[in-house]
């Protein structure tokens, strides 16, 4: 089975650009999470989707958006990119009831804003 | 806003060695779980805790979940080098969010 997958792996863009990022869940898993972690501290949530509708938000600037797709994978959007930006982006994805049965998490993509 | 504090933040020890992680909040969680992250992955589940003095233990690995649900403390005993990574503890709330302390890097030395 394949786990959660994330594209790309690493990307390079430079301040005031756009970017998008992708994540496919785990197949059967509705409910979608994206976490930005900086180096040296853990992740930050950043939204969650289930059955595509936004279940919560962190304090992230508007700047941030994301979607959630029929098949359940998820875009993050991240437009006017500042230096602080960049990141390791975590996609995660769990069945109902991952409060209990914990997440599985992508390897993320790196992203560093120049 | 719900914090986690993990102590120790760097941990540098022999094989063999016994150690433990605490992770610490003013908030109640309805769960916590701790995740291993090793350099250019995800983090990896390891446990959920989710009853108020709760243990569990996974070979080496004992968690604990405090009483009171606001902290919980991870042990290892005989470390090993492939132990070597950065443990995370995450709680959980009745929303969706996992609310993570700021991790504890350990390396096992052979």
């Amino acid at each position: 089975d394949a786990g959660v997958t994330q594209s790309p792996t690493h990307l390079i863009k430079t301040r005031g650009q756009h970017v998008t990022l992708r994540c496919s869940p785990i197949s059967g898993h509705k409910s979608v999470s994206w976490y930005q972690q900086v180096l040296g501290q853990g992740p930050q949530f950043i939204f969650q989707y289930y059955e595509k509708e936004e279940r919560g938000r962190g304090n992230f600037p508007d700047r941030f958006s994301a979607r959630q797709f029929p098949n359940y994978s998820s875009e993050l959007n991240v437009n006017a990119l500042l230096l602080g930006d960049s990141a390791l982006y975590l996609c995660a994805s769990s069945s109902p009831g991952g409060q209990l049965y914990g997440y599985t998490f992508g390897s993320g993509t790196r992203l560093t804003v120049v | 806003t719900q914090l986690l504090e993990q102590s120790p933040q760097f941990l540098s020890i022999q094989e063999g060695e016994n150690l433990t992680v605490y992770c610490n909040s003013s908030s109640v969680f309805s769960s916590l779980q701790w995740y291993r992250q090793e350099p250019g992955e995800g983090p990896v589940l390891l446990v959920t805790v989710v009853t108020g003095g709760e243990v569990k233990k996974l070979k080496r690995l004992t968690f604990q979940f405090g009483d009171a649900r606001k902290d919980s403390s991870l042990h290892i005993t005989a470390a090993q080098p492939g132990d070597t990574g950065l443990y995370l503890c995450a709680g959980g709330t009745s929303g969706s969010r996992l609310t993570f302390g700021e991790g504890t890097q350990l390396t096992v030395n052979p």
